[in-house]
């Protein structure tokens, strides 16, 4: 079956550290992959795109990097600060053609200490 | 430019009761979403339309989920009659063409007692 799997367990780390997210997938072969960061009570935004012949990309203090081979996805936020407290989703579109049947991961809640 | 609106952002009713959702997507924007997103099951795509055309419903859960987009400025999602499992955040959202960015709204707290 066709799954997107992100750590359920929230991630704690120290304020300056690097956060590191996983975001893993089975039985599909996105031409693209997505990071959105959701604040509570709020709707998701859109992060970063990564395309799939693209290994890393990277916006400020963050970077994605994109492996289809071992079919992962990890987000690093880089010098992390107390604001960068968040749930992160990864997305994907399953049929490589656009974003209009996105799915979505069910995130990860990251939480920085300062 | 104010985003894409929602309305309302909670609402509370009773078991069989209809609701309706609105969604005011970004001037321009030629796709709209409906999102649902729960705790077990996390952000589903309900529904998109294209130009106001209703592209790809394959998400709807039931004949009791139904979706309007009467012009380009606005979208309704209704629910008859709501059942408490309909209880979740109902996410629009739009994109100017299908490669761009998708941008969402705040969100609809629908609780279903």
């Amino acid at each position: 079956s066709q799954k997107i799997e992100q750590n359920s367990e929230a991630l704690n780390i120290q304020e300056g550290k690097t956060a590191t997210l996983t975001c893993n997938y089975t039985n599909y072969s996105p031409a693209y992959l997505q990071w959105y960061r959701q604040d509570p009570g709020r709707g998701p935004v859109f992060l970063l795109l990564i395309r799939e012949n693209e290994k890393e990309k990277r916006k400020e203090r963050l970077k994605v990097t994109f492996d289809t081979t071992l079919k992962q996805s990890l987000f690093h936020i880089t010098a992390s600060q107390p604001a960068d407290s968040a749930t992160y989703l990864c997305a994907l579109d399953p049929l490589g053609t656009g974003f209009q049947k996105l799915v979505f991961g069910t995130g990860t809640r990251l939480l920085v200490s300062p | 430019d104010a985003g894409v609106i929602q309305s309302p952002r909670h609402e509370v009713t009773e078991m069989g009761q209809e609701v309706t959702l609105r969604c005011k997507p970004i001037s321009g924007h030629d796709y709209l979403f409906w999102y649902r997103q729960t705790m077990m099951r996390g952000l589903e795509l309900l529904i998109y339309f294209n130009n106001n055309v209703p592209i790809d419903d394959s998400g709807m859960p039931e004949d009791r989920f139904s979706a309007k987009m009467p012009n380009a400025s606005f979208s309704t999602l209704k629910i008859q009659p709501s059942e408490p499992r309909d209880s979740a955040v109902y996410f629009c959202a739009s994109s100017a063409d299908r490669r761009n960015t998708i941008y969402f709204g705040e969100g609809s707290w629908l609780t279903v007692v």
